[in-house]
């Protein structure tokens, strides 16, 4: 019965580090999203999985991020060789396809400050 | 591509009083829903209130109502009876057709007085 999971809370690194932040969706829930909110750009979508199909990259800003859905549940989301501008706030969603209006549930969040 | 414009950064109300936040789209599909999402400092989103564009009734959760305008392509939020609690960032959403990810207006900060 738990929400959005998101791990870690905040997350410090350097500059050309590997950082990976993982969300734990509800239980049940078929679609998973990762959103990015930074003060210049709002909210963006980055990747979206829908149960077994392939997932939606469109919004990733470069090949430096990727993101896994494992089993159907946890996902990662990787951002290689960090760049200062990849500062924000990560945020994940999930969903369950069929019910009316199809709710995002959002989770706390990840502050990623890049030195 | 759609886009969403919430051309208030900042609003302020008074505790008891009423506000409307305002949001437009553009947008040339037929199928989409519209949300208003409240993030407080805990940055935790919460759904406030959600339309679907073939409903022509406006949508209410008890303090919150929208004004739906679809052929204006206008989307307000009014918050009636402002609690301290109502503090928080709002941002509108759009999503196209019934599942997909959201597109986000900018925001707006909204402030309740005592």
């Amino acid at each position: 019965g738990a929400g959005v999971s998101q791990s870690p809370s905040n997350k410090v690194t350097e500059k050309g580090k590997d950082v990976e932040l993982r969300c734990d969706p509800i239980s049940g829930h078929t679609a998973l999203y990762w959103y990015r909110q930074s003060l210049g750009q709002g909210l963006e979508f980055l990747i979206y999985f829908q149960g077994n199909s392939a997932p939606d990259k469109s919004g990733l800003p470069s090949d430096r991020f990727s993101a896994e859905r494992t089993g159907g549940s946890v996902s990662t989301l990787t951002i290689q060789r960090t760049q200062q501008e990849d500062s924000a706030v990560y945020l994940c969603a999930s969903s369950f396809r069929g019910v009316p209006y199809n709710e995002q549930f959002f989770g706390p969040g990840t502050r990623l400050t890049v030195l | 591509a759609q886009t969403v414009t919430q051309s208030q950064p900042e609003m302020s109300v008074q505790e008891a009083e009423t506000v409307t936040l305002s949001c437009t789209y553009d947008t040339s599909e037929s199928d989409y829903y519209l949300f208003w999402y409240k993030q407080p400092p805990s940055r935790q989103m919460i759904l406030v209130i959600r339309q679907e564009a073939y409903k022509q009734q406006n949508a209410t959760e008890n303090r919150f109502s929208v004004n739906f305008q679809k052929a204006a392509k206008s989307f307000s939020l009014k918050i009636s009876d402002s609690q301290l609690g109502d503090a928080a960032m709002y941002f509108c959403a759009y999503r196209r057709g019934s599942q997909g990810n959201l597109i986000f207006g900018k925001g707006t900060k909204l402030s309740v007085k005592p």
